[in-house]
């Protein structure tokens, strides 16, 4: 069955970085874009950033861009999320997701979720 | 940055009674707008998505309606598992989520 896993999550200082990962299984990974959505402790859902299914282009959120960085090695059917400059507002848990749509430079929705991994940024 | 709002935030529904959540947005999304359910302590779920399709495995209680800036979630008659915040999602620019409304046992 279609699978996502997230693994990475910490706690981190304030100005650190951490590298989140996600493995899917279950689908043709290379086929698919990706997501990555993140909750703040009782709070909403969040999109952060996504990635074309060739990893060729690459969206983000207002609030991470120019500190976090989407990839995907489609090799290893694996997707990450390179979190650098770290603040406290950036705490939450962090889940992938799977886009529905094939071979599209651009998003949709989400039909697919990881369970998430948790990030903490505390000193 | 297109805005999403959801009402109420909170409803308050007897097991078997109907539900009606509201979400709106600040622009026309047309029709691509998609609806997830999340209980505590789990990852969302895809519920609805081009505002009136559901996805797969979802039960035919659960119905969405509206286009451009007006969209409902209908529940016809709510189970016991039900009982959970349920957000909306616009992906025709970017991709914003509502604040979400808890639906809860009255």
């Amino acid at each position: 069955q279609v699978q996502l896993v997230e693994s990475g999550g910490g706690v981190v200082q304030p100005g650190g970085s951490l590298r989140l990962s996600c493995a899917a299984s279950g689908f043709t990974f290379s086929s698919y874009g990706m997501h990555w959505v993140r909750q703040a402790p009782g709070k909403g859902l969040e999109w952060v950033a996504f990635i074309r299914y060739d990893g060729s282009n690459k969206y983000y959120a207002d609030s991470v861009k120019g500190r976090f960085t989407i990839s995907r090695d489609n090799s290893k059917n694996t997707l990450y999320l390179q979190m650098n400059s770290l603040r406290a507002e950036d705490t939450a848990v962090y889940y992938c997701a799977k886009d529905p749509k094939q071979w599209l430079d651009r998003g949709y929705y989400m039909d697919v979720w990881g369970k998430g991994t948790t990030v903490t940024v505390s000193s | 940055e297109i805005v999403m709002t959801q009402s109420p935030a909170t409803l308050s529904v007897s097991p078997g009674e109907r539900a009606t959540l509201s979400c709106r947005a600040s622009q026309s999304v047309s029709s691509n707008l998609a609806w997830y359910q999340q209980k505590p302590g789990q990852a969302p779920r895809l519920l609805i998505y081009g505002a009136s399709t559901r996805a797969t495995g979802i039960p035919a209680r659960f119905s969405g309606s509206g286009s451009g800036t007006e969209f409902t979630l209908t529940i016809s008659s709510l189970q016991s598992e039900d009982f959970a915040v349920y957000y909306c999602q616009q992906y025709n620019n970017w991709f914003t989520f509502g604040p979400g409304t808890k639906v809860d046992i009255k």
